[in-house]
């Protein structure tokens, strides 16, 4: 089946570093793919998305290009702040498919002033 | 704007008790998720409402869990004799309609502790 792998955290840095937090993922056809965001006691929020080979969505300075030839979803920010603490989820969504998204087990970020 | 809004936000309750959990989507959202966040396991699906019809049940852990929707509104998430790995944060979303580039927005989540 379908499925999302991220790197395990915690992933600790300091600010200004560079963050690259990996997703990789197994699916047929061509599904959706996202990044959502769960900031300490709050919901998950939609971070960004794309919808087909090549896309690359970006949001707040995070980025993360959909490649098909290496079913991969990589997020990366080139300077991160001690706002960006959060835990991070890869998620993918078939459409037509009973439309669950299925996620990643989530990447906890620590940015370190 | 209001966003999706569940309730209780914590529950404690003891093992064999049912529990209810209600979520409120947006409004003009017809499409309802609910996911199970448990520790290491990361998020996991349960079922999807399109209206007041769920097409895919599957995803239920077991036949103890049981979600409704009325009125294209509030759904309630039912879990009946609860079990110790019942312990998770329930997770309600919504969206304007099944189409991808609609974003799921999530509600706080119901952290639902059984003793």
């Amino acid at each position: 089946g379908d499925s999302v792998t991220q790197m395990e955290g915690p992933v600790t840095l300091s600010e200004e570093a560079f963050l690259t937090i990996n997703c990789t993922y197994t699916a047929t056809g061509y599904p959706s793919l996202f990044w959502y965001v769960q900031y300490p006691g709050e919901g998950l929020q939609l971070l960004l998305k794309a919808t087909k080979a090549d896309d690359k969505g970006s949001n707040k300075g995070f980025e993360a290009t959909y490649r098909k030839e290496t079913t991969s979803f990589h997020l990366e920010k080139g300077s991160v702040q001690v706002s960006d603490s959060a835990v991070y989820f890869c998620a993918l969504l078939q459409m037509n498919r009973d439309d669950k998204i299925i996620f990643g087990k989530g990447t906890r970020l620590h940015i370190l002033p | 704007g209001a966003g999706v809004s569940q309730s209780p936000s914590n529950k404690v309750t003891e093992k064999g008790k049912d529990v209810e959990l209600r979520c409120d989507p947006i409004s003009g959202h017809t499409a309802l998720y609910w996911y199970r966040q448990s520790l290491g396991q990361g998020l996991e699906f349960l079922i999807y409402f399109q209206g007041n019809s769920a097409p895919d049940k599957s995803g239920l852990p077991s036949d103890r869990f049981s979600a409704e929707r009325t009125g294209g509104s509030v759904s309630t998430l039912t879990i009946q004799r609860t079990q110790q790995e019942d312990s998770a944060v329930y997770l309600c979303a919504s969206s304007y309609s099944r189409v991808a580039n609609q974003p799921q927005h999530f509600g706080d989540g119901t952290r639902l502790s059984i003793l």
